[in-house]
C-alpha cells in the first residue's frame, strides 16, 4: 500500500519569496505522483504530475516539482510566490499501471503574506 | 480539459432527512467515478468507487447503507446520504478518471442541522 507524508501543515511566506512544499511517499511498487491545489470551498485542481520520463516536472502557475526516487520525495517549488497562491496544496500518489485510486497527503496550507 | 460538475454546490438539511448529490462528467464518459469526503482542514478520504452498471466498492469503515451510490449512466453518479446526522456534515467531492488523470468536481458542502 502507498502512503504520502506532507510534514508541513502550514507554510507562511512573504510575497515574491521562493517556497518549497515537501512531500514524501512510500510504496513497494512504482508510482505516479501528483500535486493538487485547493482554493477555499472549491474542488481540486491539478498543478502538475509525474508519470514517467524527466524527473523535473513543470506545472501551471509557475510551479515545478522534482521526483527523487532514492529519497522517495516529490517536493513542490516556486521561485516567487504571489498572494493569489494562498491555498491548500495536496500531494497524491497512485500505483502506476493500476486504477486511478489516489492516496492523498494531509495537505499544506501555503499562506502568502504581503 | 475534462470537466466534472457537482450539484448542488451546497445544501443544508435537517437531521434525519436524506440528501442526494450528483456528479457529472460533462465532456467525457466515465465508467468509474470516485467519491471523497473532506473534513475541515483535513485531506480527502476516499469513500467509495462508483462503477457504472454494477455495485459501488466501498472503502473500509464506510457504511454502504448510509452512503448510497448509484452510477446511472456513463456520465452520472449520485451519492445519497441517508438519514443524515450532524456528524455527516462535510465537504463531499467526486472525481472521474480520464486516461491516467483524475478530474475533480467543485465539491458539495453538506450541513446537517
Amino acid at each position: 500500500a502507498q502512503s504520502v507524508t506532507q510534514l508541513d501543515s502550514q507554510v507562511p511566506v512573504f510575497e515574491e519569496a521562493p517556497v518549497e512544499l515537501r512531500c514524501n511517499y512510500s510504496s513497494s511498487v512504482s508510482v505516479y505522483l501528483f500535486w493538487y491545489v485547493q482554493y477555499p470551498n472549491q474542488g481540486l485542481q491539478l498543478l502538475l504530475k509525474y508519470l514517467s520520463g524527466s524527473t523535473l516536472v513543470k506545472g501551471i502557475n509557475g510551479f515545478e516539482a522534482e521526483f527523487n526516487k532514492s529519497q522517495t520525495s516529490f517536493h513542490l517549488r516556486k521561485p516567487s510566490v504571489h498572494i493569489s497562491d494562498t491555498a491548500e496544496y495536496f500531494c497524491a500518489v497512485s500505483e502506476s499501471g493500476a486504477t486511478n485510486k489516489l492516496i492523498f497527503g494531509t495537505g499544506t496550507l501555503l499562506a502568502v503574506q504581503p | 480539459g475534462a470537466v466534472v460538475s457537482q450539484h448542488p454546490s451546497w445544501v443544508i438539511c435537517k437531521s434525519g432527512t436524506s440528501v442526494k448529490i450528483e456528479c457529472r462528467s460533462l465532456d467525457f464518459q466515465a465508467t468509474t467515478m470516485f467519491w471523497y469526503r473532506q473534513f475541515p482542514k483535513q485531506s480527502l478520504m476516499l469513500m467509495a468507487t462508483s462503477n457504472e452498471g454494477s455495485k459501488a466498492t466501498y472503502e473500509q469503515g464506510v457504511e454502504k447503507d448510509k452512503f448510497l451510490i448509484n452510477h446511472a449512466s456513463l456520465t452520472l453518479s449520485t451519492l445519497t446520504v441517508t438519514s443524515a446526522h450532524p456528524e455527516d456534515s462535510s465537504f463531499y467531492i467526486c472525481s472521474a478518471p480520464l486516461g491516467l488523470l483524475e478530474f475533480f468536481g467543485p465539491g458539495t458542502r453538506l450541513t446537517v442541522l
